[in-house]
């Protein structure tokens, strides 16, 4: 069964600072692995997404990277901003044709200080 | 780009009533969606999968007598909770894929009394 665990549960930086979140996950047979954004009374926003057979993605101040034999994927976020306060969310789609069938983590909740 | 869209955003009911959750596709067509429950400090749960024209497919432990999905159309999904009860009380929300793209509604608190 894949379970996908993320740490830190909860991490708080100064502005400006670079950071990692990571995410885990116990099963390599994955179709691909997204990261997601949810802000608080809202829906997911999509940040990220890897497939299988890529090792990273970049979108701005964010890297996203992809390490399947060890079943690892980190998200890198570069000079963080007030802004990017929010709870982010790791995500492995199974595959098998329907796309969307996604298996979450907790989640990690940044919150940067200005 | 692609939205979903999904009403109620917040609902508070008596334990006992039936509670309906739209999820639409506003500018693409959908032939499945996906329906997720995510319990405080817990990861989002995938309850079903909605099929367009067929039978909803459950995933194990979710009683599909309770949880009613009705896919009548490509843009849209219901969710409808049947004789709520405050175990019920969750943040759910839709999903739909388009191209590589999985996008999400803004989900629904239900908060049962």
């Amino acid at each position: 069964k894949q379970e996908v665990t993320q740490i830190p549960a909860a991490l708080s930086v100064p502005e400006g600072e670079n950071l990692v979140l990571n995410c885990s996950f116990t099963d390599s047979a994955i179709y691909n692995l997204q990261w997601f954004r949810q802000d608080p009374g809202k829906g997911l926003t999509s940040l990220l997404l890897i497939q299988s057979s890529q090792r990273e993605q970049t979108s701005g101040r964010l890297n996203a990277s992809l390490d399947k034999s060890s079943g690892r994927s980190t998200l890198y976020i570069a000079a963080s901003q007030p802004g990017d306060s929010a709870t982010y969310l790791c995500a492995v789609d199974k595959g098998g044709g329907s796309q969307g069938n996604l298996i979450f983590g907790k989640g990690t909740k940044l919150s940067v200080k200005p | 780009g692609a939205v979903v869209s999904q009403h109620p955003s917040r609902v508070i009911c008596k334990s006992g009533t039936s509670v309906k959750i739209e999820c639409r596709s506003l500018d693409f067509q959908a032939t499945t969606m996906f329906w997720y429950r995510q319990f405080p400090k817990q990861s989002l749960m995938l309850m079903a999968t909605s099929n367009e024209g067929s039978k909803a497919t459950y995933e194990q432990g979710v009683e599909k007598d309770k949880f009613l999905i009705n896919h009548a159309s490509l843009t849209l999904s219901t969710l409808t909770v049947t004789s709520a009860h405050p175990e019920d009380s969750s943040f759910y929300i839709c999903s739909a894929g388009w191209g590589s793209t999985v996008f999400f509604g803004s989900g629904t608190q239900l908060s049962v009394l």
